[in-house]
């Protein structure tokens, strides 16, 4: 069972390139999220979506967009990278309650620069 | 004032010693707590969830609940150099859309 999965691990853009960032998880979650962490911060989120072909915004949706069309895939797409979006970006998926509700899974991340 | 507040520290204990970590947060109607461990480098693990008043234990593990005074604390018992890593509290608000909200982590120091 590999839980929540993300690629790429690293990943170096140039101002104004743009880049998806992949999410697959196989344990059937309607809730994906998207989150970014900056050096010595807490995770702070970018989009959410509580189940295919829904999604919202969380606190800090801008320069980011997401889609979702399966269960499985939430993918976080960067357009016009700029160096503040330089973090490491994290997702997670949940069951919806009322299963532990909310007890959110991540995966092991995606380390992101941007020069 | 931030909504999930806590010591960034470093807070150091002794190995074997009770270290314990707290966390404030601002909406009264909160309904979900949590506590992840992140080890530098690595994903946050949920090692805690806690949804009523009281105390709830989980091995060397003890999450509090205060809604009255809208705290929520980790005691980890028998403190191991394994245990040094960054805690992050984590709370569901009222709104209770399942979207989390972080505090900034603690970082525990355990010394052998």
């Amino acid at each position: 069972n590999a839980g929540v999965t993300q690629t790429p691990k690293f990943r170096i853009l140039k101002i104004g390139q743009s880049m998806t960032l992949q999410c697959t998880q196989d344990m059937n979650h309607n809730y994906m999220y998207w989150y970014r962490q900056d050096p010595g911060m807490g995770l702070k989120l970018i989009y959410y979506s509580v189940g295919a072909g829904i999604t919202d915004k969380g606190e800090v949706p801008n320069g980011y967009n997401v889609s979702r069309s399966t269960t499985e895939d939430f993918p976080l797409r960067l357009e016009l990278a700029a160096p503040s979006q330089t973090s490491v970006y994290f997702c997670a998926s949940s069951y919806p309650p009322p299963r532990p509700p909310y007890e959110q899974y991540f995966g092991p991340g995606t380390r992101l620069t941007v020069t | 004032q931030k909504e999930v507040e806590q010591n960034s520290g470093p807070l150091s204990v002794p190995e074997g010693a009770i270290a314990s970590l707290n966390c404030t947060y601002s909406d009264r109607g909160s309904q979900s707590f949590f506590w992840y461990r992140q080890y530098s480098g690595k994903s946050p693990e949920l090692i805690m969830s806690i949804y009523s008043n009281g105390d709830k234990e989980d091995g060397r593990f003890t999450a509090q609940l205060n809604k009255a005074s809208q705290y929520v604390s980790l005691l980890i018992r028998d403190s191991q150099p394994s245990d040094s890593a960054t805690y992050l509290c984590a709370v569901i608000g009222s709104s209770n859309t399942g979207k989390l909200i972080f505090g900034q982590g603690t970082t525990l120091q355990v010394k052998p």
